[in-house]
C-alpha cells in the first residue's frame, strides 16, 4: 500500500524551529518529486516547497523562502521540512505529498499531515 | 504571481449537475488538476491534467479546461460529494505551485 506518514509537528514560540519528517511506503521514493502542502485552520491549501526525485532541485513558496529548507534521504524513504524562524502565520497542518506521474503533476498520495502550532 | 479564482461556494440539488469553475490568465495553456477535500480528512486528487480520472474516481467526476477557465463537473450529485474542492496548476513563471481559493460544494 502507498502510503505516507508525517510527524514532527509541535508546539513552538515564534522564532523558533521544528523539523517535519515523511516517511514514504509501498512505491520507489526516489523516483518521485515530494511535496510539502500546508493548511492554517479553516483555510485553504497552500503550497509550501518541492523537491525533485534526486534531491538536486528545490523549490519554495515566496511565503517560506530563506526560513524553511526542504531535503530528502532516498536511502531512508524520508522527506523533511527544516523550519526556522517560525512565525504565527505558519501555524497549520502541514501535508507531504507525492507527484503523480511526472515532475510538476498532480499531487496523487497525501499523508494525514502534521500540526504545527506557533504561538507564545 | 500567477492566481487561481474559484467561487467561495457552489449548490447544487440531489442529482443533478454542478460545475465549479477555476479562473486563471490564460489557464488553458496549463495543466490543472482537481482535488476533493472533506471535513477532517486529507485532500483526494479527483481529476489530473484537465479531464483525466485516476483510478477509484467515478465517472461523474469530469474536468474540461479552456482560454481562461478550467471546469470540475459533478453529475448527478450525491450527498457524498460535499466537500471543499481546490483547482491546482504549476506556473513555470514563478517556478511554483497554485492553489485555488476552494469552492464549498453544498448538496441540496
Amino acid at each position: 500500500e502507498v502510503q505516507l506518514v508525517e510527524s514532527g509537528g509541535g508546539v513552538v514560540q515564534p522564532g523558533g524551529s521544528l523539523r517535519l519528517s515523511c516517511a514514504a511506503s509501498g512505491f520507489t521514493f526516489d523516483d518521485y518529486a515530494m511535496h510539502w502542502v500546508r493548511q492554517a485552520p479553516g483555510k485553504g491549501l497552500e503550497w509550501v516547497s518541492l523537491i525533485s526525485g534526486d534531491g538536486g532541485s528545490t523549490y519554495y513558496a515566496d511565503s517560506v523562502k530563506g526560513r524553511f529548507t526542504i531535503s530528502r534521504d532516498n536511502s531512508k524513504n524520508s522527506l523533511y521540512l527544516q523550519m526556522n524562524s517560525l512565525r504565527t502565520e505558519d501555524t497549520a497542518l502541514y501535508y507531504c505529498a507525492k507527484d503523480y506521474v511526472r515532475a510538476h503533476d498532480a499531487f496523487d498520495i497525501w499523508g494525514q499531515g502534521t500540526m504545527v502550532t506557533v504561538s507564545s | 504571481s500567477y492566481e487561481l479564482t474559484q467561487p467561495l461556494s457552489v449548490s447544487v440539488a440531489l442529482g443533478q449537475t454542478a460545475r465549479i469553475t477555476c479562473g486563471g490568465n490564460n489557464i488553458g495553456s496549463k495543466n490543472v488538476h482537481w482535488y476533493q477535500q472533506k471535513p477532517g480528512q486529507a485532500p483526494v486528487l479527483v481529476i489530473y491534467r484537465d479531464s483525466n480520472r485516476p483510478s477509484g474516481i467515478p465517472e461523474r467526476f469530469s474536468g474540461s479546461n479552456s482560454g481562461n477557465t478550467a471546469t470540475l463537473t459533478i453529475s448527478r450529485a450525491q450527498a457524498g460529494d460535499e466537500a471543499d474542492y481546490y483547482c491546482q496548476v504549476w506556473d513555470s513563471s514563478t517556478a511554483s505551485e497554485v492553489f485555488g481559493g476552494g469552492t464549498k460544494l453544498t448538496v441540496l
